[in-house]
């Protein structure tokens, strides 16, 4: 079955850029997806990549798909206080296909 | 524009009492999903509905049941109550399957704690 992997913590510096990766196995996935989840909230859409794309850039935010590898990264420029949060891997193509990775949490310290 | 919404926020419960969790959204969707969330193992599709009437199971349908009689409203019901069945549970709902249709919109969360 499909099966989103992702590692469960990161610490970087204020300023510096954070990246989050994710490993992926279904090959037929037409959408992934980052959600963030800051606490005691839900889940809340970042950015998506069409599997036909490489990259997608959205201001401080860079997504990098690498198909034939099955890996999808974030990466967050200029990471600030305010990023801290759990960020969610997911990967879809049909609405009982979307699988949510374990989220990885950022830490931001000042 | 509230979007989706969840009740309650918070409630205990003692082992075999039932209750029923309430989402709501307001955006005409389509599609809308229960999920619980426990750490270490992320978001876990309890069941979903593709539309006023339909339900199905998802990937932890035991020991809940799903109504969506309306269009804004999916209701999830624990008939007993078991301490494994604490947990976040979160709502969501999307416009439909496919393309960035497919994005999901998450409610606050409610906490259960199963005593």
């Amino acid at each position: 079955g499909e099966d989103v992997e992702q590692s469960l913590f990161l610490s970087v510096r204020e300023g510096d850029s954070s990246v989050i990766n994710c490993t992926y196995t279904d090959s037929s996935s037409t959408y992934l997806y980052w959600y963030k989840q800051e606490p005691g909230a839900g889940l809340q859409l970042l950015t998506y990549i069409f599997s036909n794309m490489d990259m997608k850039q959205d201001q401080r935010l860079t997504v990098l798909l690498n198909k034939k590898d099955k890996h999808l990264s974030l990466r967050i420029a200029d990471t600030q206080t305010g990023d801290s949060a759990i960020y969610f891997c997911a990967e879809g193509g049909g609405y009982q296909k979307v699988t949510f990775g374990i989220g990885t949490k950022l830490q931001v310290i000042p | 524009n509230a979007g989706v919404t969840q009740t309650p926020k918070f409630r205990v419960l003692k082992t075999g009492q039932s209750m029923t969790l309430l989402c709501a959204q307001d955006m005409n969707h389509e599609y809308m999903y229960w999920y619980r969330q426990d750490p270490g193992m992320g978001l876990r599709l309890i069941h979903y509905s593709v539309g006023e009437g339909t339900t199905a199971k998802g990937e932890v349908p035991d020991g809940y049941n799903v109504s969506r009689l309306k269009k804004q409203n999916f209701l999830l019901g624990l008939e007993s109550a078991a301490p494994s069945q604490t947990s976040v549970y979160f709502c969501a709902s999307s416009q439909a399957s496919g393309g960035d249709q497919e994005t999901q919109y998450f409610g606050p969360g409610t906490r259960l704690l199963v005593l």
